[in-house]
């Protein structure tokens, strides 16, 4: 059971624009919602992450838009760079026992976004 | 701060054979995980260890694979007999109070 669909499976924009990726997620107990941004040869890596207490949050460029009603977020990056060309990944978890966010992630199944000079 | 470190890299085998692969988590971390990357999708968690304790295998194919993590800290993640549907990236990753942090993974191709 896919419990967090992620789109578009790709994405390309030119320097300057906005790249925009989308996720929806099925379990309402889920409440830490991170972005990973992936390489080619390296592990994903934190970007941004957000609670379901918050509609908005932002980091430089990057920004996560969150909609509990609809159980949607996504991310949006601002003034796109040749350099965030990379696969882009939205995840979710819940928390369970003593454990603190992180655990358990779901992941949707990846956003490649090139960025053209 | 060392990273996750992961090796091998790169492993080539025959379908039937055995692997195995090696995690040194960051210092501290005492969660480690096993995640699958399978070639166009996001990770999948295999297996989650707290300290030297399995908390999360439900989704490990207990036929043929098996991790362990002696000591609370390396761990290793292995598969026998190897499938072709086991051709995959396979990522440690472990994590202290807060973030997740990633390997660079281990690329698994089963011939």
């Amino acid at each position: 059971q896919q419990q967090v669909k992620q789109s578009p499976q790709s994405l390309i924009v030119q320097k300057g624009g906005i790249s925009i990726i989308n996720c929806a997620y099925e379990n309402t107990a889920f409440d830490y919602f991170p972005w990973y941004q992936q390489f080619p040869g390296k592990g994903p890596a934190l970007l941004i992450a957000i609670r379901p207490d918050v509609s908005e949050k932002k980091e430089g460029r990057f920004t996560i838009s969150f909609n509990k009603s609809a159980k949607q977020f996504s991310l949006h990056i601002m003034d796109s760079q040749p350099g965030d060309s990379a696969t882009y990944f939205c995840a979710a978890s819940r928390r369970t026992g003593g454990e603190t966010s992180g655990s358990r992630l779901t992941f949707g199944e990846g956003t490649q976004l090139t960025v053209n000079p | 701060e060392a990273g996750v470190a992961q090796s091998p890299r790169y492993k080539i085998i025959e379908k039937r054979q055995s692997v195995a692969f090696w995690c040194n988590p960051i210092s501290g971390h005492a969660t480690l995980y096993w995640y699958q990357q399978i070639l166009g999708q996001g990770p999948k968690l295999l297996i989650q260890f707290q300290n030297n304790g399995v908390v999360d295998d439900s989704q490990l194919p207990k036929d043929r694979f098996s991790a362990e993590r002696l000591k609370g800290v390396d761990s290793t993640l292995k598969i026998q007999p190897a499938k072709l549907e086991d051709s995959a990236v396979y990522l440690c990753a472990s994590r202290g109070y807060g973030e997740l942090f990633f390997g660079e993974g281990s690329r698994l191709t089963v011939l």
